[in-house]
């Protein structure tokens, strides 16, 4: 089974500045097949980034992805209030996992 | 607009089956990937498995022998059955779809389900 580590596990930033979180992998993961949701209280996941680094529908250009092999990242260029949640990364090869998740919080 | 609607006790006993529906609306089941995932409170997600339309199913390796994933296309529906259930699987259930089995677009807003005597 992949395993994904995420860090960090909270990432404490203000509105206007700049998020990255990582997300690494114990084995190989197909560009192909990693995705990023964004979670808050009391909802469900909602999908960001799929393929490692295409934007699904309906999410601003704030949110970029990268990364392959073993490494991705998300990355917020500016971050607005609405921003502030918790992320999971999530890679489907022989089965399907999720990260443990990073929180951005203020 | 797609919406998907779990459905479903809220309280199961040990040992019994947690048993949940999805209903789906705004989009044909035809042609895509419906999935059960799984939220213990204050944790991470966790993937149950999925089902094709058609029917075929793929299962979390760590759950497969208690789980039941099945179709019925003419209703909008799929379903979850999670045999001898115990305190661990005290969590938020979510239901979700995609054209592809890679991730997940459509999501169930999620239902707590709790494990209890």
């Amino acid at each position: 089974e992949i395993v994904l580590t995420q860090s960090p596990g909270t990432l404490s930033l203000s509105p206007g500045e700049r998020a990255t979180l990582s997300c690494r992998a114990n084995q190989s993961v197909s560009s192909n097949y990693l995705a990023w949701y964004q979670q808050k209280p009391g909802q469900a996941p909602r999908l960001l980034i799929y393929g490692a680094s295409s934007r699904a529908g309906g999410i601003p250009a704030r949110f970029s992805g990268s990364g392959s092999v073993t490494d991705f990242s998300l990355t917020i260029t500016r971050l607005e209030p609405e921003d502030f949640a918790v992320y999971f990364c999530q890679q489907y090869g022989s089965s399907l996992t999720f990260g443990q998740g990073t929180k951005v919080d203020i | 607009q797609v919406q998907l609607q779990e459905s479903g006790p809220g309280l199961v006993k040990p040992s019994e089956t947690l048993s949940l529906t999805c209903t789906v609306s705004g989009v044909s089941m035809s042609g895509h990937y419906w999935s059960w995932i799984r939220q213990p409170p204050g944790k991470g997600l966790e993937w149950i498995g999925h089902i094709y339309y058609s029917g075929d199913t793929k299962y979390n390796p760590s759950l497969k022998s208690r789980v039941t994933i099945s179709i019925d296309t003419s209703k909008s529906q799929f379903s979850l059955k999670l045999n001898s259930v115990t305190a661990a699987d005290t969590a938020v259930y979510y239901c979700a779809g995609d054209t592809r089995n890679t991730w997940y677009y459509f999501w169930g807003q999620g239902t707590l389900v709790t494990v209890s005597s």
